[in-house]
């Protein structure tokens, strides 16, 4: 099974609104790591989180690490229709990293 | 600086042939993963090398074999092909020992099995 689970699967919503996605996993971990996924094209990291960090951001995008519950959010704020893409939580122990079944966000212009 | 690149792009083979992958590094990585995708599913991990060895392999059967060269640049292996091996591979470089293990994608390559 996957170390990572997302949630929602799917997620659709209307331009300038925010998106929330959220990511369970089952083990310790050094970090956590976000990347997008336009439609069946390669992943393109977003934002990495350590295990010692509890919030992060970069430009429109804020991310939540909570080690205690083994849970992270990803938060994109004022989202565009070029938004639209799968997004994967990918947690790493040691050298590999074990991504999650990702959740599908639509942005509605 | 150039990306991750991938060949071929797309591809067809039938059952029981035998198909072989191929990836550049990005410059100054010396690290590659193969991950397998299914359609509507998150990328598996296959294996990892660092240095030319294997590095780490995820629940594939030995059909699934790799190799990395002196240039970084990888091949994928995939003998006796099965109808469930159809999926987007994709290869990811990054740099071990520069802190976390950030991978760089490439485009991925789309495999059908017949």
């Amino acid at each position: 099974s996957q170390q990572g689970e997302e949630d929602p699967q799917a997620l659709s919503i209307q331009e300038g609104e925010n998106a929330t996605m959220n990511c369970s996993y089952k083990t310790s971990i050094n970090n956590l790591q976000w990347y997008r996924q336009n439609s069946g094209r390669g992943l393109v990291h977003l934002i990495l989180i350590r295990s010692n960090e509890r919030e992060k951001h970069s430009g429109r995008l804020r991310v939540t690490l909570d080690t205690s519950k083994k849970s992270s959010s990803l938060l994109i704020t004022a989202s565009r229709a070029a938004d639209t893409a799968s997004y994967f939580c990918a947690t790493e122990r040691g050298s590999r990293l074990t991504f999650g079944e990702g959740t599908q966000l639509t942005v509605n212009p | 600086e150039t990306g991750v690149t991938q060949s071929p792009t797309h591809l067809i083979k039938t059952r029981g042939q035998q198909v072989t992958l191929r990836c550049s590094s990005q410059s100054g990585h010396n690290t590659v993963s193969w991950y397998q995708q299914a359609l509507g599913q998150g990328p598996q991990f296959i294996f990892q090398y660092y240095r030319e060895e294997e590095n780490g392999r995820g629940n594939f059967p030995p059909r699934f074999s790799g190799l990395q060269f002196p240039n970084y640049s990888s091949e994928l292996n995939v003998n006796a092909l099965e109808l469930d091996d159809s999926a987007l591979y994709l290869c990811a470089s990054s740099s071990l020992g520069a802190g976390a293990n950030v991978l760089t994608f490439g485009a991925g390559s789309r495999l059908t099995v017949l």
